[in-house]
């Protein structure tokens, strides 16, 4: 089976541009997470969707972040517009239904984001 | 909130050696996961080892187990036989048991095996 797809897998952009990262799931995966690791930090939690609905959005930055999953496959999530600070790594992350005990997160590689 | 510590920012070992990498976290739950991930440079963030809190055994994976100290909250993870490709960021996360599904991590542990 294929894995988390992210991309691209690096961006660079300029402060004020806009970055849009996308994410494909594993197929069937219910749950859709978005996490970051800001350079030298821990990761951090950004978003849960399950399906196409927002189901835990907490970690969320500001404004300037928008996650979609129109249809509950692939998700986007758009920086608008980017800041230094927004520099990261961003990951997502998908698992199966929760209603299961346990349900193994498999991640992506991630998408490494430089904003000069 | 649910916090989680690795302070071991960086650690180095030489090969077939055994290193065990610290975690402690903090929770008020008494239900709930800990896990520890791998990131190798290729950046795959991989499972390496999961524990129920409410298993008082100590989860094993082959050369990789767990100290599981809950009253001390505490989740270390030991590698045995080290190899070249165990070289990688650790990260050891918490995840609730009920309610949200996030993960929280701690800052990780830069691991080198050397030859």
């Amino acid at each position: 089976e294929a894995g988390v797809t992210q991309f691209p897998s690096h961006s660079v952009i300029e402060k004020g541009q806009t970055v849009t990262l996308r994410c494909d799931p594993i197929s069937g995966h219910d749950n859709l997470y978005w996490y970051r690791r800001v350079m030298g930090k821990e990761i951090k939690f950004l978003l849960h969707f399950v399906k196409e609905s927002k189901q835990d959005e907490s970690g969320m930055p500001n404004n300037r972040f928008l996650a979609e999953r129109t249809g509950g496959t692939y998700s986007t999530l758009k920086v608008q517009p980017a800041e230094l600070e927004d520099s990261g790594v961003y990951f997502c992350a998908s698992s199966q239904d929760l209603t299961r005990r346990f349900s193994p997160l498999h991640f992506g590689n991630g998408t490494r984001l430089t904003v000069t | 909130a649910q916090t989680v510590t690795q302070s071991q920012p960086e650690m180095s070992v030489q090969e077939a050696e055994t290193v065990t990498l610290s975690c402690t976290y903090d929770t008020s739950e008494s239900n709930y996961y800990l896990f520890w991930y791998k990131q190798p440079p290729s950046r795959q963030m991989i499972l390496v080892i999961r524990q129920e809190a409410y298993k008082q055994q100590n989860a094993t994976e082959n050369r990789f187990s767990v100290n599981f100290q809950k009253a001390a909250k505490s989740f270390s993870l030991k590698i045995s036989d080290s190899q070249l490709g165990d070289t990688a960021m650790y990260f050891c996360a918490f995840r609730s048991g009920q309610g949200a599904q996030k993960l929280v991590f701690g800052q990780g542990t830069r691991l080198t095996i050397n030859p």
